[in-house]
């Protein structure tokens, strides 16, 4: 059985730092890509980064790159989110998926066939 | 403001059938596949059409997904007051370089 854990959530002040962690079951985890996608309280979901399974092909949205660095440890079968200098827009809940799918020259191809449970992120002074 | 435009609601009576649209661009649904999630209350989102139209094992045959263009659109049909639930579209979009979803459509079976 497909398990996804997550873990690290909590609160935070703006400025703040926090390190998500995602750690994998079921299924073989370096031969997969992985994603995190987050929840606003009451909003719909937004996407937040892919990692290839080998970690050396990363994407992320617009509004975290350069703050929240993707990174995987397959001997671990853990999936890391390290969020830096947080916003209160920030808040939302955060969720790691299995992600089905390739990138190519042109374009890249994704589903996101199994989710964990998700941790809240609170950013708030 | 969501890449991808879906209805914020739709209702249905029991038995009946719903279809939830989603409209994107060229850049993403016009030419890349598209995947539909259920998000039952209080629990996380769970995959229910992939490759525009392919259900995953244990998906019932009531669910059903289409493209056309830069459309897709989900049916349920035999709805079920279990069924209630938000649903997103999602795809890739190529110009942004990021998986986009939509803003989600709340389903109520009256």
């Amino acid at each position: 059985e497909v398990q996804l854990v997550e873990s690290g959530g909590g609160l935070v002040q703006p400025g703040g730092s926090l390190r998500l962690s995602c750690v994998a079951s079921g299924f073989t985890f370096s031969g997969y890509w992985m994603s995190w996608v987050r929840q606003a309280p009451g909003k719909g979901l937004e996407w937040v980064a892919n990692i290839k399974e080998d970690g050396s092909e990363k994407y992320h949205v617009d509004s975290v790159k350069g703050r929240f660095p993707i990174s995987r440890d397959n001997a671990k079968n853990s999936l890391f989110l390290q969020m830096n200098s947080l916003r209160a827009e920030d808040t939302a809940v955060y969720y790691c998926a299995r992600a089905r799918g390739y990138c190519r020259t042109a374009s890249c191809y994704f589903y996101l066939d199994y989710w964990g449970q998700g941790t809240l992120v609170t950013v708030s002074s | 403001q969501s890449v991808l435009t879906q209805p914020p609601s739709v209702s249905a009576a029991p038995g009946q059938k719903v279809t939830i649209s989603c409209s994107g661009s060229s850049s993403n649904i016009g030419n890349n596949y598209v995947s539909w999630y259920q998000q039952l209350p209080g629990t996380a989102p769970k995959l229910l059409i992939y490759d525009n139209n392919k259900r995953p094992s244990g998906i019932p045959d009531r669910f059903s997904g289409s493209k056309s263009g830069t459309s897709a659109t989900l049916g349920i049909t035999g709805l079920q007051t279990g069924d209630e639930a938000d649903y997103y579209c999602g795809t890739w979009d190529s110009t942004l370089s990021a998986v986009v979803f939509g803003g989600g459509t709340k389903l109520t079976v009256l």
